[in-house]
């Protein structure tokens, strides 16, 4: 089946410090990918659409500045929190659609730790 | 806006039936899908639903109803290791994906 490799799967970084989270689809073309973010024991939260060749698109409250998104290729998206506080401590979630019965494969995940 | 409502937690027996309900209001509405996330892992995809009906993989089944904005989850035979988090979520026109807070389903033997 369609898989989304996402990694580091746990990071750990000092405040002010900026974090790259990447997110590959492997054996298939994702034009359009999805970050969430979800705080424990909460619901997942989408921040925003990673849209290949062109700009990303930031749900309502959303730093576009402090989340900086870039889908260079059609198998690519990458998340940069940029000077990270312990606020953005949370855990990551990348998803694509695969085209099959619309199901939407999710990457592994990746917690973050600002300390 | 949109908003998904389903219940917090749930708890059933190991081998009996559950059924998790989801009311939505959304805009643009394509489909209700079902997520189950076990602690410290993504969500793994169940079952989508785009038109009204019952649609059923193994011990998992899905219902939809539009004209009442409500679906529902069904587990059957239920096992340990089926105590987990589940999420609706609905699909926009946007072709975003909206999830619900989540029904955590605690499984007693």
């Amino acid at each position: 089946g369609a898989v989304v490799s996402q990694h580091p799967s746990w990071v750990i970084c000092k405040s002010g410090t900026s974090v790259k989270i990447e997110c590959r689809s492997l054996d298939f073309q994702a034009t359009t990918m999805f970050w969430y973010r979800q705080f424990p024991k909460q619901s997942l939260m989408l921040m925003a659409t990673s849209n290949e060749g062109s700009k990303a698109t930031y749900e309502q409250g959303v730093e576009k500045d402090k989340f900086l998104i870039n889908h260079a290729s059609l198998t690519l998206s990458t998340l940069t929190v940029t000077s990270a506080h312990p606020e953005d401590s949370s855990f990551y979630i990348c998803s694509a659609h695969t085209g099959e019965n619309y199901g939407y494969t999710f990457g592994s995940g990746t917690r973050l730790t600002v300390v | 806006g949109q908003s998904l409502e389903q219940p917090s937690e749930v708890t059933a027996v190991e081998g009996a039936i559950v059924q998790i309900n989801c009311t939505y209001q959304t805009s643009g509405f394509y489909g209700l899908s079902w997520y189950q996330q076990h602690d410290g892992g993504a969500p793994t995809f169940l079952s989508y639903n785009a038109l009204d009906g019952l649609e059923e993989t193994g011990r998992f089944s899905s219902f939809l109803s539009r004209s009442d904005s409500y679906g529902y989850l069904l587990l059957q035979e239920l096992q340990m290791k089926d105590s987990a988090s589940y999420f609706c979520a609905v699909r926009n026109r946007d072709d975003k994906i909206i999830f619900g807070k989540g029904t955590r389903l605690h499984i007693l033997p």
